[in-house]
């Protein structure tokens, strides 16, 4: 599966819209890219997955850019909950493709 | 209510005894998967089970073991073989149709002194 980066850290304010970055420029053409996000000392939540189209949930919308090499998790009303390490996880949907966890990206809500 | 339960939240074991984490699902996912989490650091796949009675080694199966006797049950043991047992560990279960997303315990951190 491909690899991803993303910046150590990033914070917003409390009621603003947050931008998390990832870049996957490795990746192929049957690889989603998924998100994931996990508050202190609790289990990973999954939050959205997408191919190539955007994709909008009740949690958060993901753009993934034309080439598909980047894309931008957005919690567009930030609050103080949404603060949490947020991961980009690139990986097909076989059955025997894994979930690899880089170090993700720390989100500071700030009141 | 649907979800992944794991038990103990903490464990406090002394070095040389082996020691068994539990993990339960009631979300008839067939997939279960067994992360281990260090400070500061993402998580990593241990152990995986596809189907009952079978499963397969992750990236960091040395000194752990699992079983699968049931759908809803994975539990995992920490060896005496395992050099540097204390950490986070954490139980995962997804469908193996659709999209594949995992669904995640609340953990259970484990001290070895």
């Amino acid at each position: 599966d491909a690899k991803t980066t993303q910046p150590p850290s990033m914070d917003c304010a409390e009621g603003r819209a947050a931008n998390l970055p990832c870049n996957h420029s490795t990746i192929s053409g049957n690889e989603y890219v998924y998100w994931y996000r996990q508050i202190h000392s609790q289990g990973p939540q999954y939050i959205i997955h997408g191919l190539k189209n955007n994709e909008t949930n009740e949690m958060a919308s993901l753009i993934i850019t034309e080439d598909r090499k980047s894309s931008t998790l957005i919690l567009p009303h930030a609050t103080l909950r949404d603060t949490a390490v947020y991961y980009c996880i690139v990986r097909s949907t076989g059955a025997n493709s894994k979930l690899t966890f880089g170090k993700g990206i720390t989100l500071s809500v700030r009141p | 209510d649907g979800g992944i339960t794991q038990s103990p939240k903490y464990l406090f074991r002394k070095e040389g005894q082996n020691v068994t984490l539990s993990c339960e699902q009631n979300l008839n996912h067939d997939a279960m998967y067994w992360y281990r989490q260090d400070p500061g650091q993402g998580l990593r796949l241990i152990y995986y089970s596809q189907i009952v009675n079978d499963f397969q080694k992750g990236d960091i199966a040395e000194g752990y073991s699992v079983s699968r006797e049931k759908k809803e049950s994975f539990p995992l043991t920490v060896t005496s073989a395992q050099k540097n047992p204390t950490a986070f560990y954490l139980c995962a279960s997804s469908s193996l149709q659709g999209t594949y997303e995992q669904y995640f315990g609340p953990g259970t951190r484990l001290t070895v002194t």
